[in-house]
C-alpha cells in the first residue's frame, strides 16, 4: 500500500516568512511522530501525536514550532518566522501502535535565506 | 535524557567484505534498538531492529547484537554489496507513555567499492 507521503518535498523561504508543511500517514496509523534533520545529522525528535492528540512536544526547538493533527490522519508542522537555523530535512514517521515500527517519509528540505 | 553515540562515521570495504557498526547508548531503560539505511536523498528505511529482551538477531546478510550490561549494540552486514552503500542510522527507545521516541546516532556513511 502507500507509504508516508509529505509535501512540500523542497521549500526555499525567506527569513521571517511562515511555512507549512504536510504530512500524510499510513492509513490506519495511530501513532505519528515528527523528526529535524540536520545536514550530516541523524533524526532528532520534535513531537509525537497519539490519534489527534499531541503528548510530546519535548523536541520542539522554539515556540515558533507548532504541530497540529486536528482528525487523526493528516498532520501539518508549521514554523513561524522561519529562521536560517531552521534549514534541515522534516521527516514524518508514522506507526500503526505506539511503539511498533516506525515507517518514514521521504521528508521536506526547508531552506531558509 | 538518552544520548546515541555511533562509529565510525565513514567505512570504507570491499565488495564481499564484511561491515560492522557499532552504538553505545546511555539510558539503561532503553529496550528497543533499531537499524535504519538511508540513501542520498531518499527516506529512512528499517532495515532491522532488536529488543532488549534478545540478544542477537539475523535477517539474511544482516545481524544485530546487543549488550546491554554494556550498553552498546552493533549491526554486522557480510558478503557486502555496491546496493548497501548508503547512510545507516541506530537509534535507541524505551517506552515513554507507550510510545518509542527514537534516539538516533549521527549515522555512519558506509561506502562498498566493487
Amino acid at each position: 500500500g502507500a507509504g508516508v507521503s509529505q509535501s512540500p518535498r523542497y521549500k526555499v523561504a525567506k527569513r521571517g516568512q511562515d511555512v507549512a508543511l504536510r504530512c500524510d500517514p499510513i492509513s490506519g496509523h495511530v501513532s505519528l511522530f515528527w523528526y529535524q534533520q540536520a545536514l550530516g545529522q541523524g533524526p532528532e525528535f520534535l513531537t509525537y501525536f497519539q490519534n489527534e492528540a499531541q503528548l510530546d512536544k519535548s523536541g520542539l526547538p522554539s515556540d515558533r514550532f507548532f504541530a497540529e493533527r486536528p482528525e487523526g490522519s493528516v498532520s501539518t508542522l508549521k514554523i513561524q518566522r522561519t529562521q536560517q537555523e531552521d534549514s534541515a530535512v522534516y521527516l514524518c514517521a508514522s506507526s500503526f501502535g505506539q511503539s511498533d515500527t516506525q515507517y518514514f517519509g521521504p521528508g521536506t528540505r526547508l531552506t531558509v535565506l | 535524557g538518552e544520548n546515541v553515540e555511533q562509529h565510525p562515521s565513514t567505512l570504507s570495504v570491499q565488495e564481499g567484505d564484511s561491515a560492522v557498526i557499532k552504538c553505545t547508548y546511555s539510558d539503561s531503560a532503553s529496550n528497543y534498538f533499531p537499524w535504519y539505511k538511508q540513501e542520498l536523498g531518499k527516506r529512512p528505511q528499517l532495515i532491522i531492529d532488536i529488543r532488549s529482551n534478545v540478544g542477537e538477531k539475523k535477517d539474511q546478510r544482516i545481524a544485530v547484537t546487543l549488550n546491554k550490561t554494556a550498553k552498546h549494540f552493533s549491526l554486522h552486514i557480510t558478503e557486502t554489496q555496491p546496493e548497501d552503500s548508503a547512510v545507516y542510522f541506530c537509534a535507541a527507545s524505551k517506552r515513554t507513555g507507550g510510545y518509542n521516541k527514537l534516539i538516533f546516532g549521527a549515522g555512519t556513511r558506509l561506502a562498498v567499492h566493487p
